[in-house]
């Protein structure tokens, strides 16, 4: 089992390019979930999936979008990238809403 | 709107003393708990997690977490530490029964541990 995978490592963006970073699963997870990280707020919600084919807000969406094809990848997408979107990123996925996350290694994102 | 507050943001101890991180949230209902531990680059990865029983649960590396409800708290606890235990600690917490309700996580309490 990889568990939760996620490219690239890192990126740099100049602003207003657009980029979609990767997660995949192997552990046919039905939740999966898209976070930020940024210094002194923890992790905060961006999207997150209940199941192919089902997405949702969390905490901080804008300017970013998700969409889930199949139950192993959930993509982000940045549509046109923005200084305050320089974070590290991480995607994570459980079995079911509420219960234990896996955590990929995170993306780190540079927005120049 | 619902919150989980970590009110220690830098912890600093030396080896052998004791550790109580404190974790308080707003949910009013039914809720999952967890404490996830991210080591110095690594994934995070949880430490300890409370459903329902018994409301002291033990976790990872001698962790151990106890939930009060009439606190709402969920503060995380180990006896002795060591240098290993240098990471940053985050709450989690979910109203399960509430399908709007999404995970929130604390701020996170970096801690360091002199040799």
């Amino acid at each position: 089992n990889a568990g939760v995978t996620q490219t690239p490592k890192f990126q740099v963006l100049k602003t207003g390019q657009s980029m979609t970073l990767q997660c995949a699963q192997d552990m046919n997870h039905e939740y999966m979930s898209w976070y930020r990280q940024d210094p002194g707020m923890g992790l905060r919600l961006i999207h997150y999936s209940v199941g192919a084919g089902i997405t949702d807000q969390g905490e901080v969406p804008n300017g970013y979008n998700v969409s889930r094809s199949t139950t192993e990848d959930f993509p982000l997408r940045l549509l046109s990238a923005a200084p305050s979107q320089t974070s590290v990123y991480f995607c994570a996925s459980s079995l079911m809403r509420g219960e234990t996350q896996y955590f990929g290694p995170g993306t780190r994102l540079l927005v120049l | 709107a619902q919150s989980v507050s970590q009110h220690n943001h830098h912890v600093i101890l030396s080896e052998a003393a004791s550790l109580e991180l404190g974790c308080n949230y707003s949910y009013g209902g039914t809720v999952n708990l967890f404490w996830y531990v991210q080591y110095p680059g690594q994934h995070l990865q949880l430490l300890l997690k409370y459903f329902s029983g018994d409301p002291l649960v033990k976790g990872i590396k001698g962790f151990e977490a106890e939930f009060i409800k009439s606190k709402f708290s969920f503060n995380l606890r180990k006896p002795s530490v060591q240098w290993s235990d240098t990471a940053e600690y985050f709450c989690a917490v979910i109203d399960l029964y509430s399908s709007a309700s999404k995970i929130i996580f604390g701020s996170g309490t970096r801690l360091s541990i002199r040799p």
